[in-house]
């Protein structure tokens, strides 16, 4: 079994559509994430959510918006895609915290390359 | 804000050949993580460095963290082409938010 596994893992729409991308993780962590990867790599954080409490990067637009039905799922919905939302989205889980603190290893899933036309 | 700056953006290597990345902080880290991202792929975790001056290998890779704990580097002895792909540092601040460095490329050269 995939241990985080998002969907779809390519999407094509035009711009001012508006989509989702789904992701799942099986391993019981408590945090979820989504990056923005673009073209030259740049691994941006986009949000972190747990049960307690949702980080917003504040540079993220408010098109973007994440959704988490219970602990193993979140999805990621964008409102009014623009060109430059063009990237592979991942997703990411990891545990809360290691013994000392700090989070654990993140696992990703295998990205979803959004293409706005 | 925060940052950590990580150099090389490319390293070319002939097969065969040592590879190194390095990661620098402006401030002191609570510890480190090392992904690699093959191409076409995602990031996988390698390893996480807590101590002061740790130094871990795995096989060919050896991961340092500085005596600051501002910081560290990933050594490649004896690159082969399985090694390609896109190494990244990420440090965690003292409020255990991930800063991710812009990543290395590793490219073998044919």
């Amino acid at each position: 079994d995939t241990a985080v596994s998002q969907t779809p893992k390519y999407l094509v729409t035009q711009m001012g559509n508006d989509k989702s991308i789904k992701c799942e993780q099986n391993l019981g962590h408590d945090t979820m994430y989504w990056y923005k990867q673009d073209s030259k790599k740049f691994l941006k954080i986009m949000f972190s959510y747990n049960n307690k409490e949702l980080i917003i990067n504040e540079t993220v637009p408010n098109r973007f918006s994440p959704k988490s039905p219970d602990k193993a799922h979140l999805n990621l919905h964008i409102n009014s895609l623009e060109l430059g939302d063009s990237a592979v989205y991942f997703c990411a889980s990891s545990q809360d915290a290691l013994a000392g603190g700090g989070t654990g290893e993140l696992f990703f899933g295998e990205g979803s390359r959004l293409t706005v036309l | 804000g925060q940052q950590v700056m990580q150099i090389p953006q490319y390293q070319h290597v002939q097969e065969g050949e040592d590879f190194t990345t390095y990661c620098n902080s402006s401030t002191t880290l609570s510890n480190i993580q090392w992904y690699k991202q093959r191409p076409g792929g995602h990031p996988v975790f390698l390893i996480q460095l807590v101590k002061s001056g740790e130094v871990k290998k795995q096989k060919r890779l050896t991961f340092q963290f500085g005596e600051a704990k501002k910081n560290s580097s990933l050594h490649i002895t004896a690159t082969q082409t399985t090694d390609v792909g896109t190494y990244f540092c990420a440090g965690q601040d003292s409020n255990y938010q991930l800063i991710w460095g812009a990543g290395t490329k590793l490219i073998i050269k044919p």
